[in-house]
Formats: C-alpha cells, sequence, structure tokens
C-alpha cells in the first residue's frame, strides 16, 4: 500500500460544477496536508494546507480532513476551464522531520 | 522575489555523462529537496536537506549525488547517465517544519540517450 493514494483520474466536470478531489493517507501520525496544483508541463503549486480535522475554506477551494478515516479531501465550486490541471495530495507522513509523500495526481478537466 | 531558481531547465545527455542541476532559494528556507516526477510514478524524492551541513537520502537515491553548498543553494550530481534518468527533476525548498508546504522550482527536463 501506498502512504498516499489518490484516484489518478481522468475526472472530468462540466463548468460551474462542484469537482471533488479525494486522497487517503496510510500513517496515523500525520500531521500536515496539502494540495498541490500543477499545469501541463509546470511545477507543481501550493493552493491549500489544512492541519486540523474539519473543513478550511479560501475562494472557491475547499480542503475536508478526517484524520480517524485518514482521508483529506478538495472540493472546487464553480469549476472552471482553467482550473483543469493535476491536483496532487502531500502529507506529512512522519511526527519528527519535513518530508512529504505526495500522491500520484488526479488528473482534472472542467469542460467548457 | 524569486523564490526556487533552478538551472537548466532542459538538458539532453548521453548515456555515461555526468551534470549537475543547479537549485537556489531565496526565501532564508533551511530545508531543500530533491524529486523526480515520472508519469504514473508521482514525485518521488531523491535526497533532502532538513538543514545547512546536512543531507539524507529519499525514496530513491541511486545513481545521484547532492551537496548542500550553503543556505541557499542544493545542486544534484548524476555522475554516470543512465536512461532510466530521464525525468523532470523538482527542486523545492520550506522551512524546517514543512509547515507551510514546500515550493518548488520550475523543473529540469532531463533527457537520457
Amino acid at each position: 500500500q501506498k502512504e498516499v493514494e489518490q484516484n489518478s483520474g481522468p475526472l472530468s466536470v462540466p463548468e460551474g460544477a462542484i469537482a471533488s478531489l479525494n486522497c487517503t493517507y496510510s500513517d496515523r501520525v500525520s500531521q500536515s496536508f496539502f494540495w498541490y496544483r500543477q499545469y501541463s508541463g509546470k511545477s507543481p503549486e501550493l493552493i491549500m494546507s489544512i492541519y486540523s480535522n474539519g473543513d478550511k475554506e479560501d475562494g472557491r477551494f475547499t480542503a475536508q480532513l478526517n484524520k480517524a478515516s485518514q482521508y483529506v479531501s478538495l472540493l472546487i465550486r464553480d469549476s472552471q476551464p482553467s482550473d483543469s490541471a493535476t491536483y496532487l495530495c502531500a502529507v506529512n507522513l512522519r511526527n519528527t522531520g519535513n518530508q512529504f509523500y505526495f500522491g500520484t495526481g488526479t488528473s482534472l478537466t472542467v469542460i467548457p | 522575489n524569486a523564490g526556487v531558481t533552478q538551472t537548466p531547465k532542459f538538458q539532453v545527455l548521453k548515456t555515461g555523462q555526468s551534470m549537475t542541476l543547479q537549485c537556489a532559494q531565496d526565501m532564508n528556507h533551511n530545508s531543500m529537496y530533491w524529486y523526480r516526477q515520472d508519469p504514473g510514478m508521482g514525485l518521488r524524492l531523491i535526497y533532502y536537506s532538513a538543514s545547512e551541513g546536512t543531507t539524507d537520502k529519499g525514496e530513491v537515491p541511486n545513481g545521484y549525488n547532492v551537496s548542500r553548498l550553503n543556505k541557499r543553494e542544493f545542486s544534484l550530481r548524476l555522475e554516470s547517465a543512465a536512461p532510466s534518468q530521464t525525468s523532470v527533476y523538482f527542486c523545492a525548498s520550506s522551512n524546517y517544519e514543512g509547515d507551510y508546504g514546500y515550493t518548488f522550482g520550475s523543473g529540469t527536463r532531463l533527457t537520457v540517450v
């Protein structure tokens, strides 16, 4: 089992819809959780971080964390074609140190 | 602010050649990392440096060496390139605890023929 798992997709949603991206992780001692957006041919860009159970909202993005179930999700409301990208989940799996493990990413396409 | 700067952006090597990828950050971060990204494999950690003067192996260190030259700079060296090292390489940096995530460089696309 990989430390961080994501559904690779591709996920397609119509413009204006809600896109839901999910990520599960294996280590219960994880501290920090991040979502990165990566456009084709570009480097990953941090869009959300979450550290405690519950929801965290930033504009059209909402990150949700459930440590008991070991999953973190990202909701994108009012999806736009510019949201089309690969979304990477990153987890700090260790209580000490600062190594992150990345999921393989979910490819999202927003259809105009 | 430049953030994390990687050079070169593209490189083609012949099998057996050596090269060094350069990375510099201007965010006063303690920790720096080298990742490779391959289709279907995601980002895999090659080496990291938690702080100046220290380096440690990541998930896929074989065939690579690193040098943390100072707080700003962290280089990755391929001593004898192999086709299996064809990949996109990303340098990243963070504060020591990683609380605020990583900042990535723009990447180096390396092809070994």
